[in-house]
């Protein structure tokens, strides 16, 4: 079994619509994360959360908002979407313990490729 | 800030050794990571360098010079499979990580 899975996996909607990505993890990790690909753009993170009463703005969280329900379980919601969040969002998790503390190594979950018409 | 500049496509021939190198500038330094993502996929984590030198996992190698702000990542014996995206990325002392644009490799026969 994956140990990020991400639900939709496709998801196509039209302005306006509000829309929620979901993310569950069996990593038992504390640290989420919400990022946005987009072609050529790399990686850009949008929110993080340390753990269940912790949210973190990232580089581009105008227009999104974050739920942490559980250790395990992170949301993504955007509120009414537009045409320019169309993109592939990926959730991740780490562990600071990781690498003996200095990798933050962050492992991803499959991606929900997001469609806004 | 952190930010990271990485060439956006490097092209090599199967069995050919191929380098793909990043440059960063950031405030604070905690090291060095590489990942690899292949289309259609998640980016998977493939190293960390946080002292200068040489780091190596089989096939693939990284290096890093703090001095010069510099790291690279360093695919050997090239095979098919290795044609994807690859990104550099700056932990920021566990608090996240800034990923480059990445650099598309494709591996011709």
């Amino acid at each position: 079994d994956a140990d990020v899975t991400q639900t939709p996996r496709n998801r196509i909607t039209k302005t306006g619509k509000r829309i929620m990505l979901e993310c569950s993890q069996t990593k038992g990790h504390d640290r989420m994360y919400w990022y946005r690909q987009d072609p050529g753009l790399g990686l850009r993170l949008i929110y993080y959360s340390f753990d269940v009463k912790d949210i973190n703005k990232g580089e581009i969280s105008d227009g999104y908002s974050v739920s942490r329900q559980a250790q395990a379980k992170f949301s993504l919601s955007l509120e009414s979407a537009i045409p320019n969040q169309t993109a592939l969002y990926f959730c991740a998790t780490s562990d600071p313990r990781d690498g003996g503390g200095g990798t933050d190594t962050q492992y991803f979950g499959p991606g929900t490729r997001l469609t806004v018409l | 800030g952190q930010s990271l500049e990485q060439p956006s496509e490097v092209t090599a021939v199967e069995g050919a050794i191929v380098q793909i190198n990043c440059t960063y500038q950031t405030s604070g330094f905690y090291g060095l990571s590489w990942y690899q993502q292949h289309d259609g996929g998640a980016p998977t984590f493939l190293s960390y360098n946080g002292l200068d030198g040489l780091e190596e996992t089989g096939r693939f190698s990284s290096f890093l010079s703090r001095s010069d702000s510099y790291g690279y990542l360093l695919l050997q014996e090239l095979q098919m499979k290795d044609s994807a995206s690859y990104f550099c990325a700056l932990p920021t002392g566990g608090f996240k990580t800034i990923f480059g644009a990445g650099t598309r490799l494709f591996v011709k026969a």
